[in-house]
């Protein structure tokens, strides 16, 4: 099983500021089979970006995804307030699916 | 409209049983793989399970095998996870998703399953 960690836990930054959250895996994601999520509270995670790099339908192109191998990064350039928001990241290169334990983005 | 609307959570005693549906609306069922995935309380996301659009091929979390079943119903729009002996660490919210080569494009809502004597 792959097992992904998030770092920071959590990151407090001010709207307008850009976000860098980071994705290790313990062992390489084949094919940058890594995706991010966004989930806000009471509500079920949104996904954002797919193969590493690939936006979502509808997602703004604030957002943008990097990486390959073990190590994977999800940045927002200039944060809305709506972006404040728990991010996770999840493999899906094999079976078990795996996800992160998530970033808590929050305001500053 | 992509719509996916789970149902049948509930509080449910250790070593009992539920069945969860997921009813999906606004695209073609039929031809997509499907997903569980979970939430405990405060914790990350997991998944659980999946079934392809025959349901040829269905796998499992290592934690769940042999104690819960996913299927559908095509003619009827319909995915469900049977859960079986269940315990306390099964408490979350069950999400169902429409399981596009591995990532998870559209949720819905969620079921929160509790298991507590």
């Amino acid at each position: 099983e792959i097992v992904l960690t998030q770092s920071p836990g959590t990151l407090s930054l001010s709207p307008g500021e850009r976000a860098t959250l980071s994705c290790r895996a313990s062992q390489s994601v084949s094919r940058t089979s890594l995706a991010w999520y966004q989930q806000k509270p009471g509500q079920a995670p949104r996904l954002l970006i797919y193969g590493a790099s690939s936006r979502a339908t509808g997602i703004p192109d604030r957002f943008s995804g990097s990486g390959s191998g073990t190590d994977f990064t999800l940045t927002i350039s200039r944060l809305e307030p709506e972006d404040f928001a728990v991010y996770y990241c999840q493999q899906y290169g094999s079976l078990p699916r795996t996800f992160g334990q998530g970033t808590k983005l929050e305001i500053k | 409209e992509v719509q996916l609307v789970e149902s049948g959570g509930g509080l449910v005693q250790p070593g009992g049983s539920l069945r969860l549906s997921c009813a999906a609306s606004g695209f073609s069922f039929s031809t997509y793989w499907m997903t569980w995935v979970r939430q405990a309380p405060g914790k990350r996301l997991e998944w659980v399970a999946n079934i392809r659009q025959d349901e040829n091929e269905k796998y499992y979390v290592d934690s769940v095998k042999g104690r819960f079943t996913i299927s559908r119903d095509n003619a009827k729009n319909s995915l469900y996870l049977q859960m079986n002996s269940l315990r306390a660490e099964d408490t979350a919210v069950y999400y169902c998703a429409t399981d596009h080569k591995g990532t998870f494009d559209y949720w819905g809502q969620g079921t929160l399953v509790t298991v507590s004597s």
